[in-house]
């Protein structure tokens, strides 16, 4: 299958402070990435969809200025979570859109704030 | 009603059990349909893709009724390994997706 890798896969930091996540297609490209948080024994929650060379398309309750997202290449998007509190602390996870429908899904970023 | 159902067990089944997971799903208009197996603290990993009747791959099986509107997956002779949780995801158009719940296995020695 594909390759779809996330960077950093952990991280903690400090209340206030900015944490950008970068999620890249390693062997295709991919024109729609996705961007998930999971809480501990939930669901997967999208947050956003991420489209190459347009705006992100957020899902009702995400705050677009919380959580800017960047798909400059076929090969990368980013998140960045500005001014993250404690309450964000989750599993992020990306995945990238292979041949129209198929998702192939990063290794997730585990993020802590304190 | 929800776009996917699933039934989120949990299944404990011993070893070399066959087990069948069912997933139901609400717009008729879905075109394609996807089991995913996770891990504890793992992301999802692409176990199948089905698109017509059905797919099988060694001993997973997926079959997709779009009468009924559901997809099954039946694992044959379980593993320790198979222990995870299984997601349904159905594709409705393009980039529009919705994921069960998920539904969790656990294979006993």
């Amino acid at each position: 299958g594909a390759v779809v890798s996330q960077h950093p896969s952990w991280v903690i930091c400090k209340s206030g402070t900015s944490v950008k996540i970068e999620c890249r297609s390693l062997d295709f490209q991919a024109t729609t990435m996705f961007w998930y948080r999971q809480f501990p024994k939930q669901s997967l929650m999208l947050m956003a969809t991420s489209n190459e060379g347009s705006k992100a398309t957020y899902e009702q309750g995400v705050e677009k200025d919380k959580f800017l997202i960047n798909h400059a290449s076929l090969t990368l998007s980013t998140l960045t979570v500005t001014s993250a509190h404690p309450e964000d602390s989750s599993f992020y996870i990306c995945s990238a859109l292979w041949n129209t429908d198929t998702q192939y899904f990063g290794p997730g970023t585990r993020l802590t704030v304190l | 009603r929800k776009e996917v159902e699933q039934d989120p067990g949990p299944f404990n089944v011993p070893e070399g059990a066959t087990v069948a997971f069912n997933c139901t799903y609400s717009n008729s208009a879905s075109q394609s349909f996807f089991w995913y197996r996770q891990d504890c603290r793992k992301e999802p990993k692409l176990l199948m893709s089905v698109y017509s009747s059905g797919n099988e791959d060694g001993r997973f099986t997926a079959q997709l009724n779009r009468a009924s509107q559901y997809i099954s997956l039946l694992i044959r002779d379980s593993k320790l390994s198979d222990s995870a949780t299984y997601l349904c995801v159905v594709n409705v158009n393009g980039n529009q997706f919705y994921f069960g719940t998920g539904t969790s296995l656990t294979v006993i020695p």
